[in-house]
């Protein structure tokens, strides 16, 4: 058990809805960052967070968003939802170590399934 | 951008050894990780390695680093069948805030 929880562990929706996943960082972590794993996409950074604030965003689309509260939470939400959004989308958490060391702690993940 | 790649798929038998390999472009490199996926689940870091070291012990682990060739490898003794699993490299280079995964080697080891 990592520490970091998500929620839910499965959804299914139908295209052109919205979802909210959500996930809870470890105790202290003040980093949060958000993962696609597709089959062909492999696994892709999308965004993170650190203490409220955006940090760094990667390969997020734009009907895509997040952001994270200030109890450190964050959520993801993805709207007008297509076929190919279909993945398994990881949260991880960290406390930077500084010079580049960070070790990412990763949640179970939420199985996203778009019909 | 940075690439890093991996080979797909890896078969051992149960009590040898195992080396999956994974090679990188961005040679800024600071850190270069190993997670592993087991089905149905999260990734977990098993072990890292700063740029400046060549090699890394962490009991059954080893992980080796040339530089030069811009070559990672993560080496486990006597394999299991526990051991089963994705395995991904990542690394994250100089001012860059977050990882760049591999395509993760399926280790499948045979009773």
């Amino acid at each position: 058990d990592s520490g970091v929880t998500q929620t839910p562990k499965h959804l299914i929706t139908a295209t052109g809805q919205r979802v909210t996943l959500r996930c809870s960082p470890r105790s202290g972590d003040l980093s949060v960052y958000w993962y696609q794993q597709s089959l062909d996409q492999g696994l892709q950074f999308l965004i993170q967070y650190y203490n409220g604030e955006e940090r760094a965003k990667g390969n997020i689309l734009e009907r895509f968003s997040a952001q994270q509260f200030p109890d450190l939470h964050s959520e993801l939400n993805l709207s007008s939802l297509e076929l190919g959004d279909s993945a398994l989308y990881f949260c991880a958490s960290s406390v930077p170590h500084g010079a580049g060391l960070d070790e990412q702690f990763f949640g179970p993940g939420t199985r996203l399934t778009v019909l | 951008g940075e690439d890093v790649e991996q080979s797909l798929f890896l078969s051992v038998r149960e009590g040898d050894s195992s080396v999956i390999n994974c090679t990188y472009t961005d040679s800024s490199s600071t850190y270069l990780y190993w997670y592993k996926q087991e089905p149905g689940a999260g990734l977990q870091l098993l072990t890292y390695i700063f740029s400046n070291m060549d090699m890394k012990q962490d009991q059954r682990l080893t992980v080796l680093l040339n530089k030069k060739d811009k070559h990672l490898s993560l080496r486990i003794a006597d394999t299991q069948t526990g051991d089963s699993a994705i395995y991904f490299c990542a690394e994250i280079s100089t001012g860059a805030n977050n990882l760049f995964f591999g395509t993760g080697t399926r280790l499948t080891v045979i009773p």
